[in-house]
């Protein structure tokens, strides 16, 4: 089946500094990757969805300087937490969905999650 | 707009006893319908998924889960707990000509011995 893989699985970083988290499809070829928020206790919300080759969509109220997001192939997806601040501390997910029969062959695979903790 | 509604936040059951976890979705067109299971600080893990064809999906896991369009529900259902299925479960819905996934808030499942 799909795998996504997704590093860092946990970081830890100082207040003001930039943490990059990245996203790959390893069987796959991913057109499109999407990034989550997860808070304690909560369901996913949905932060940007992000198109190979061109800019990401982000939903209403993601900050877009804050949150960079490139999708420079179709493997590989970044997001990059700007400036990190105490509050920005969550659990961050990304999810990719395989082109193959409409985009459902394997569905929308998720990766494993990377704990941001800021300092 | 699509949306996803899991009755109950929490639900627990004793090992061996039947499992049934609540979704009800609103779409404006056949949605494609998902349960995924989260353990803790873990991603996401597709335990089923219905788009077309046949209404009863079986998953992994023992677990399986029925699509009513009547009732515009989707409830998961497992015969017999096990001490291993404790862990978050999430429904979600698609629009077959969208690109994003509506989650529901999830349901915790806990399995009393």
């Amino acid at each position: 089946g799909a795998v996504v893989s997704q590093h860092p699985s946990w970081v830890i970083c100082k207040s003001g500094t930039s943490v990059k988290i990245e996203c790959r499809s390893l069987d796959f070829q991913a057109t499109t990757m999407f990034w989550y928020r997860q808070f304690p206790k909560q369901s996913l919300m949905l932060m940007a969805t992000s198109n190979e080759g061109s800019k990401a969509t982000y939903e209403q109220g993601v900050e877009k300087d804050k949150f960079l997001i490139n999708h420079a192939s179709l493997t590989l997806s970044t997001l990059t937490v700007t400036s990190a601040h105490p509050e920005d501390s969550s659990f961050y997910i990304c999810s990719a969905r395989d082109p193959g029969q409409g985009g459902l062959r394997y569905g929308y695979t998720f990766g494993s999650g990377t704990r941001l903790t800021v300092v | 707009a699509q949306s996803v509604t899991q009755l109950g936040s929490h639900v627990s059951v004793s090992e061996g006893a039947l499992v049934l976890l609540r979704c009800n979705y609103s779409s404006s067109v056949p949605p494609y319908l998902f349960w995924y299971v989260q353990y803790p600080n873990q991603g996401l893990q597709l335990l089923l998924k219905y788009t077309t064809g046949a209404t009863l999906v079986k998953g992994i896991n023992g677990f399986e889960a029925e699509f009513k369009k009547s009732e515009t529900s989707f409830h998961l259902t497992k015969p017999s707990a096990h001490m291993s299925d404790a862990a978050e479960y999430f429904c979600a819905v698609s629009d077959p000509g969208a690109q994003k996934l509506v989650f529901g808030q999830g349901t915790r499942l806990t399995i009393n011995p």
